[in-house]
């Protein structure tokens, strides 16, 4: 059964950092990987969508790459801002269909 | 216009209850699902429905009944409700199974007393 972790489970950056997240997961036979923002109360929020065949995506300021083989994902966030602020979630899905959520990583961008 | 919506956006009832969360989606997608957000913020998905038929049917209890009158419309009873029914509950929907992007509803938090 694919399983998906995050690092860090919580970060707290200076406003203009550069950040990385981190998305592993067990079992490289994925069909895509979906990168999500999740705001205090509010719902899930697509940033970026990584097919399997693809290595990276970008959209503005953030940039998500794949590296299926090692099971790695990361998401990078250039000249973060307050309103980077949120909980990031990375999905993974699979074979038979499934989706798989890792545990999220809780940013704070501090002004 | 709200591409994925649900309601109640809160529910709030007693052990023992009959409730039900509606969803609705208006980008023409094929397939929908629900998941479950616990307290430690997990999301684990409940129950994938393609074209109207069952697709994913994870470890949920029998109290949990997904119905799906159209492809626009999921719907989540929830039968004898229990305090670890509590949770945040979330709809979404994708252009088709497994390849595409996941569009999510605001959610819906359910509390059991």
């Amino acid at each position: 059964k694919q399983e998906v972790t995050q690092i860090p489970a919580a970060l707290s950056v200076p406003e203009g950092e550069n950040l990385v997240l981190n998305c592993s997961f067990t079992d490289s036979a994925i069909y895509n990987l979906q990168w999500f923002r999740q705001d205090p109360g509010k719902g899930l929020t697509s940033l970026l969508l990584i097919q399997s065949s693809q290595r990276e995506q970008t959209s503005g300021r953030l940039n998500a790459s794949l590296d299926k083989s090692s099971g790695r994902s990361t998401l990078y966030i250039a000249a973060s801002q307050p309103g980077d602020s949120a909980t990031y979630l990375c999905a993974v899905s699979s074979t038979g269909n499934q989706f798989y959520f890792g545990t999220g990583t809780s940013l704070t961008v501090i002004p | 216009d709200t591409a994925v919506s649900q309601t109640p956006k809160y529910l709030v009832t007693q052990m023992g209850n009959d409730k039900s969360i509606k969803c609705e989606q208006n980008l023409g997608h094929d397939t929908m699902y629900w998941y479950k957000q616990d307290s430690k913020k997990f999301l684990k998905i409940m129950f994938s429905y393609n074209n109207k038929e069952l697709i994913i049917n994870e470890t949920v209890p029998n109290r949990f009944s997904p119905k799906s009158p159209d492809k626009a419309h999921l719907n989540l009873h929830i039968n004898s409700l229990e305090l670890g029914d509590s949770a945040v509950y979330f709809c979404a929907s994708s252009q088709d199974v497994a390849s595409y992007e996941q569009y999510f509803g605001p959610g819906t938090r359910l509390t059991v007393t």
